[in-house]
């Protein structure tokens, strides 16, 4: 079975400022794909940033990179230079076939950016 | 292209009632999916499709039925609603099944029902 955990319900960020949303995974499949979503007070679901199981380098989006360690089974999303339109809640969720190609999420983080 | 687009934006409904969740997708993507996301539940997979004429069930099936005539619509039906059913509904779409395609949300349904 697959797990994503995210043990930081909220995280208060200043302005400008870089933060790190933890991610862990449990998966017994060798190919698999790590996603990070955001979700604003309105709503949506917006992708962010992807990561393979098999890419050596760590995924990174503009001011988004995601700080993959293999063994430890985490997929951290770290945000740079952090803008009040950054606040939102962050959801990290895997990816594999054999489970309906469904995607499974975590609980989320809410990210709160102040001045 | 619009992406993935769901109609209605909110519903209310009344125990028992039925209703039809629209969903539609410009990309030609083969891949769909129905999630509902519940308060500190995450997202779970209702039902999925993996190309026109082929569905199958996700982890929270019971009380919904899809299907997929077209590869551009998977409308979702709720077939006697019942507060359980109380949620906001996501429709997705991707290119394909594999681990490595991206998932892309639609804007959500807002659904009550008393």
């Amino acid at each position: 079975a697959q797990k994503i955990t995210q043990t930081q319900p909220g995280m208060f960020v200043q302005e400008k400022e870089a933060v790190t949303l933890d991610c862990t995974y449990d998966t017994s499949d060798q190919s698999y794909g790590l996603f990070w979503y955001k979700q604003p007070s309105s709503g949506e679901m917006i992708f962010l940033i992807y990561q393979g199981s098999y890419d050596e380098q760590n995924a990174t989006e503009g001011r988004y990179s995601l700080n993959f360690q293999k063994a430890r089974k985490s997929a951290n999303l770290v945000i740079s230079a952090s803008q009040l339109g950054d606040s939102a809640m962050y959801f990290c969720a895997m990816r594999s076939l054999g489970t309906a190609s469904k995607l499974t999420f975590g609980t989320g983080t809410r990210l709160q950016v102040t001045l | 292209n619009a992406g993935v687009t769901q109609t209605p934006k909110f519903q209310v409904l009344k125990t028992g009632q039925s209703m039809t969740l629209q969903c539609a997708q410009d990309m030609n993507h083969e891949y769909m999916s129905w999630y509902r996301q519940d308060p500190g539940m995450g997202l779970r997979l209702i039902h999925y499709s993996v190309g026109a004429g082929i569905t199958d069930q996700g982890e929270v099936p019971n009380g919904y039925n899809v299907s997929r005539s077209t590869t551009e619509d998977f409308p979702l039906r709720l077939l006697s609603a019942a507060p359980s059913q109380t949620s906001v509904y996501f429709c997705a779409s991707s290119w394909g099944q594999s681990s490595t395609d991206t998932q892309y949300f639609g804007p959500g349904t807002r659904l009550t029902v008393l």
